[in-house]
Parts: C-alpha cells; sequence; structure tokens
C-alpha cells in the first residue's frame, strides 16, 4: 500500500522567506505526483504535475521537483507571501489511483 | 467550461437515510473518483471509474454506491448514512491524455447527526 508523508506538518515563515515543503512516499514505482493547494473549506486547486521520467516542474514562483528512485519531492516556493497561506498537499498515481499526504499548512506572515 | 461541479454544497442527514451526491464534469474526461477528507487522515480514495459502465473499489469503499452511466456524471450513493460517514466530500475527472493530472470539484460537506 502507498503511503505518503509530508513533512512538517504545520511551518510559519516571514514574507519575503523561501519555502521548502517536502513530500515522500513508499512505492517508487509511480506514473506521476501533483501538488496541490487548499484553502480553508474550499477544494483542491493543482499547482504542479510531475510525470514519471520528468525530474522538475516550474511554474512562475514555483518549482518542484521528483527523485523518484529515493520516493521524494520537494515544492520550491520563492519569495512567499501572505496570499500563500494555504495547505500544500502531494499526491502519487499509479494503478488509476491518487494516494495523499496528509498535508503542510503554511502560514505567511506579513 | 464549468470544470467539475458538485451538489449539493452542504448537507444534514439522520442516521440511516439515504442520499446521493452528484457529480458531473463537462471536460469529456473518461476518468472519475470521489475522495473523503477527514481531519488528520487526508484524502482517501472510495470509488472510481475509468469509462461509462466501469467502476472498482478504492481504500473506503464500504457504505457506498456508484454507478457510471454516462461520461460527464459520476454520483455517490450513501445507502444508510452513519455518523461516520460525516465527512467533505470531493470529486475529481483526469484525462489520460493530461497524464491524469486530477481536476477536483468544490466539494459537498456531510454532516450525519
Amino acid at each position: 500500500k502507498q503511503e505518503v508523508t509530508q513533512i512538517p506538518a504545520a511551518l510559519s515563515v516571514p514574507e519575503g522567506e523561501n519555502l521548502v515543503l517536502n513530500c515522500s512516499f513508499t512505492d517508487s514505482a509511480i506514473y506521476n505526483l501533483q501538488w496541490f493547494r487548499q484553502d480553508p473549506g474550499k477544494g483542491l486547486t493543482s499547482l504542479l504535475l510531475i510525470q514519471s521520467s520528468q525530474r522538475e516542474q516550474t511554474s512562475g514562483r514555483l518549482n518542484a521537483s521528483l527523485d523518484k528512485s529515493s520516493g521524494r519531492s520537494t515544492l520550491y516556493i520563492a519569495a512567499s507571501q501572505p496570499g500563500d497561506s494555504a495547505t500544500y498537499l502531494c499526491a502519487v498515481w499509479r494503478d488509476y489511483k491518487l494516494s495523499f499526504g496528509a498535508g503542510t499548512t503554511v502560514t505567511v506572515r506579513a | 467550461n464549468a470544470g467539475v461541479t458538485q451538489t449539493p454544497k452542504f448537507q444534514v442527514l439522520k442516521t440511516g437515510q439515504s442520499m446521493t451526491l452528484q457529480c458531473a464534469q463537462d471536460m469529456n474526461h473518461e476518468y472519475m473518483s470521489w475522495y473523503r477528507q477527514d481531519p488528520g487522515m487526508g484524502l482517501r480514495l472510495i470509488h472510481y471509474s475509468v469509462g461509462a459502465g466501469i467502476t472498482d473499489q478504492g481504500e473506503v469503499p464500504n457504505g457506498y454506491n456508484v454507478s457510471r452511466s454516462t461520461t460527464e456524471d459520476f454520483p455517490l450513493r450513501l445507502l444508510s448514512a452513519a455518523p461516520s460517514q460525516t465527512s467533505v466530500y470531493f470529486c475529481a475527472s483526469s484525462y489520460w491524455g493530461q497524464a491524469y493530472e486530477q481536476y477536483f470539484g468544490p466539494g459537498t460537506r456531510l454532516t450525519v447527526t
């Protein structure tokens, strides 16, 4: 059974600091890995998807890396802003099933 | 495109009642799925479908039924609601041509008393 772990569970940083969010998974035979953002009481918004053959993806201030062999992904958010405050979830896809981590809740202090 | 839509947004049920959560997508995605999100437990897969007429169980299927008669719709039925089914339910869809990037609906918050 795929286990997905996100550490830390919560993170508080001052505005302008770079954010580093970690995700690890136990079964490296994945098809892709996806990072989501979830605001309180809302649905999930897709941020980045990395296919198993890729090493990283970038979108604006966001960069996600994937090391499939070690079962790890990292989401970097550059120059954080208070609007980046949210819960960030990673999920891995294999055999038509998406397995989620419990998320990292980020607070960016103004 | 409306994307993935879910109705209702909120629902309160009494123990033993049945109901159907609706999910629809207008992106012609062949894959659709249902998740529940509980505090401290993350999202867990309930049921999924790889196309019309095909469904399969996820991690936590007990107490839920699904069917997929059209590409667009994937309703989730609670047969006899229990307090343990109090949760937020999310529907998602995806397409092989986009590497199965998942698009989520806004969720249904269900309370069973």
